[in-house]
């Protein structure tokens, strides 16, 4: 089925672990995001890339990084990780040109402990 | 930098019942456009209803309507007929257009609903 593709689905990490959330899209978008939700505070961006080439801080990149690895793919990475990366993420895609708004994959449940 | 409230953390609605979800935002753009996403238990992101600025006509789409009063800042949703499946929490959203520089097409989210549909 044509979408966003997120993997894993769940993971928990030991603090100080690094992981790499994977992130795949089929419908040809050119931004990309990603987004942790925490009870009660909606869902924030992490870090976004609005074109194939490009990335750019969102509202809470600290202790994250990302990569975009084509026009399709682009992924998070937690090189340390601490319990307050607790979170549910998610990536989503969009047609910058079109404003339909996001497409989201399914999002990963990811706990440090 | 614009902000999304939504003021009503919980929310119930009897089956069959008209439900009517609070939403307002912060922003100086005069052209943007505004979501409303449901989020089932399943965890699955849903766009439920959008609405462009420049449109004074409210959008609808099925049992679900938006109440969008431009001067307020206001975008409500309301939900007719609520049905069990409409349990979830629900997130209203905005975005700048592109080519309307930094922070364009990007979604900002208000904190969210959760809305129990009660059998």
């Amino acid at each position: 089925n044509a979408g966003v593709t997120q993997t894993p689905k769940f993971q928990v990490l030991k603090t100080g672990q690094s992981m790499t959330l994977q992130c795949a899209q089929d419908m040809n978008h050119n931004s990309m995001y990603w987004y942790r939700q925490d009870p009660g505070m909606g869902l924030r961006l992490i870090y976004y890339s609005a074109s194939e080439g490009t990335t750019d801080k969102g509202e809470v990149p600290n202790g994250y990084n990302v990569s975009r690895l084509n026009k399709r793919e682009f992924s998070l990475r937690l090189e340390s990780a601490a319990p307050s990366q607790t979170s549910v993420y998610f990536c989503a895609s969009s047609d910058r040109f079109m404003n339909y708004g996001y497409t989201f994959g399914s999002g990963t449940r990811l706990t440090v402990v | 930098a614009q902000t999304v409230t939504q003021s009503q953390p919980e929310m119930s609605v009897q089956e069959a019942e008209t439900v009517t979800l609070s939403c307002t935002y912060d922003t100086s753009e005069n052209n943007y456009y505004l979501f409303w996403y449901k989020q089932p238990p399943s965890r699955q992101m849903i766009l439920v209803i959008r609405q462009e600025a420049y449109k004074q006509q409210n959008a609808t789409e099925n049992r679900f309507s938006v109440n969008f009063q431009k001067a307020a800042k206001s975008f409500s949703l309301k939900i007719s007929d609520s049905q069990l499946g409409d349990t979830a929490m629900y997130f209203c959203a905005f975005m700048k257009p592109a080519y309307s520089g930094a922070g364009s097409y990007q979604l900002t989210f208000g904190k969210g609903t959760k809305l129990s549909v009660i059998p």
